[in-house]
């Protein structure tokens, strides 16, 4: 099982922060993605991360995403700087399973207010 | 960029009713490396199919998935009342990694 967490509401031009933690199984052996929903729309893939630490990025949104793993606790993290309205959207966490995605977190809405 | 097309944008059809989905890539997709996802609201993505034609675990034998060139399908041979939802295709292999169509809303008529 995968589940979400962090906070609710960022305000613009801060840093969105949100962790997943991996019950269940090892978070060691698979690669991690988050991927995220805007309200009303469809999917865009943000990245990927191996438990080695390894990550592969959307170019869209490079320069400002950094995924990091911490095998200790069986989590993974999201950050997202220099947020703006645009970035509020549904926040899943999900163990890419190849070519697809299979595991999913229930998803955690993050809405960008001042 | 490899760009998903779907359509239609939204499917109107009755319980008992075929659907057909149709997800277009503006590329060829790597190795058939195409994906079906249902998503109801509030709820997280389903996987349904991937690599264009491979059923999921669970999934019913109703859906079926194929492939023609860049055009994939996705069938639901007869529709069931839970099966109204928001579809989705996404491909693998082309930078960036993972790319997601707009999606096709299948609605009760």
């Amino acid at each position: 099982q995968l589940q979400e967490s962090g906070p609710g509401l960022v305000k613009p031009s801060e840093t969105l922060s949100l962790t997943c933690t991996v019950s269940g199984g090892s978070i060691t052996s698979y690669y991690w993605s988050w991927i995220r929903q805007p309200p009303g729309e469809g999917l865009e893939w943000i990245g990927y991360i191996s438990y080695s630490g390894s990550t592969n990025y959307n170019p869209s949104l490079k320069s400002r995403v950094t995924i990091s793993v911490d095998t200790s606790k069986n989590q993974f993290s999201l950050r997202l700087s220099s947020v703006t309205a645009a970035d509020t959207a549904v926040y899943y966490c999900a163990r890419r399973d190849g070519s697809y995605y299979y595991h999913w977190g229930q998803g955690t809405l993050v809405t960008v207010s001042s | 960029e490899i760009v998903l097309t779907q359509s239609p944008g939204t499917l109107s059809l009755s319980p008992g009713e075929r659907a057909t989905l149709s997800c277009r890539a503006s590329q060829s997709v790597s190795s058939n490396y195409l994906a079906w996802y249902q998503q109801k609201p509030g709820q997280a993505p389903r996987l349904l199919i991937y690599d264009a034609s491979t059923r999921s675990v669970g999934i019913p034998d109703r859906f079926s998935g194929s492939a023609s060139g860049t055009d994939f399908t996705l069938t639901i041979s007869r529709l069931e009342p839970e099966d109204f939802a928001v579809y989705y295709c996404q491909q693998y292999g082309s930078s960036p990694m993972y790319t997601f169509g707009q999606g096709t809303k299948l609605e009760i008529k």
